[in-house]
């Protein structure tokens, strides 16, 4: 299976934008998901597809996808945005399994 | 509602079975695959295969292969993980997880909301 490297962490200004990077073989081919994860909570869905946001998340929320990197972009950080993210996507075997990312903090200073 | 509500907690032995569930409801169990997913206490999350409950076939990332088995009953909407001999370094939290309204979009919109297994002697 492929793996999926992602920066440990990243710290923003409230209010700023944020870029969260992805790379990985497989994302020459395949779309990237990202998930939103906060201290004792199930993964939510953020980002999926080309530049998809699920019913109910902000649309400060973004996507997009060069080559082998993925990026998740936030535009104007809230406080509510502090959390671990990850990356997913089908590994590169062709046997459609998947893979997640290494994950990044996100500080909202 | 859609949803998957999973078993609770569990605290084991080291070489004891288990069996943890996973139950969806809200929507039409067998047109969805449902994956499972391990985070280690402190760690990241890791996929570690899914189920298609329409007929029970499986895929897994090999780094599970043979460690789990991932089986449905699509009878009562629900979906298992289980082990046969459990190690200390299945001490963990595990989500099963679908795709409903990204469906096609190898994406998990739905999470269950995790069942804890600790694994010590």
């Amino acid at each position: 299976s492929s793996e999926l490297t992602q920066d440990p962490a990243v710290s923003v200004a409230l209010g700023q934008t944020v870029r969260i990077t992805c790379q990985g073989d497989s994302l020459r081919s395949y779309y990237a998901s990202w998930y939103q994860q906060k201290p004792g909570q199930a993964p939510v869905l953020v980002i999926y597809g080309k530049n998809n946001r699920p019913s109910g998340i902000p649309d400060r929320f973004s996507g997009s996808s060069s080559g082998n990197t993925a990026s998740l972009t936030i535009t104007g950080a809230q406080a509510e945005d502090e959390a671990d993210y990850y990356c997913n996507s089908r590994d590169s075997s062709g046997n459609h399994l998947y893979v997640f990312g290494t994950g990044t903090k996100v500080t909202v200073l | 509602e859609v949803q998957l509500v999973q078993s609770g907690a569990e605290v084991k032995k080291p070489g004891e079975s288990l069996r943890i569930s996973c139950k969806g409801s809200g929507y039409s169990f067998t047109s969805y695959w449902i994956s499972w997913v391990r985070q280690m206490p402190g760690k990241g999350l890791e996929w570690m295969g899914r189920i298609d409950p329409s007929d029970s076939y499986t895929n897994y990332s090999p780094s599970f292969q043979g460690h789990v088995t991932i089986s449905a009953d699509k009878s009562i909407s629900t979906a298992y993980l289980q082990w046969s001999s459990l190690k200390a370094s299945d001490t963990a939290m595990y989500y099963c997880a679908t795709e409903i309204a990204a469906a096609g979009n190898d994406a998990f919109d739905i999470w269950g909301q995790g069942t804890m297994v600790t694994v010590s002697s």
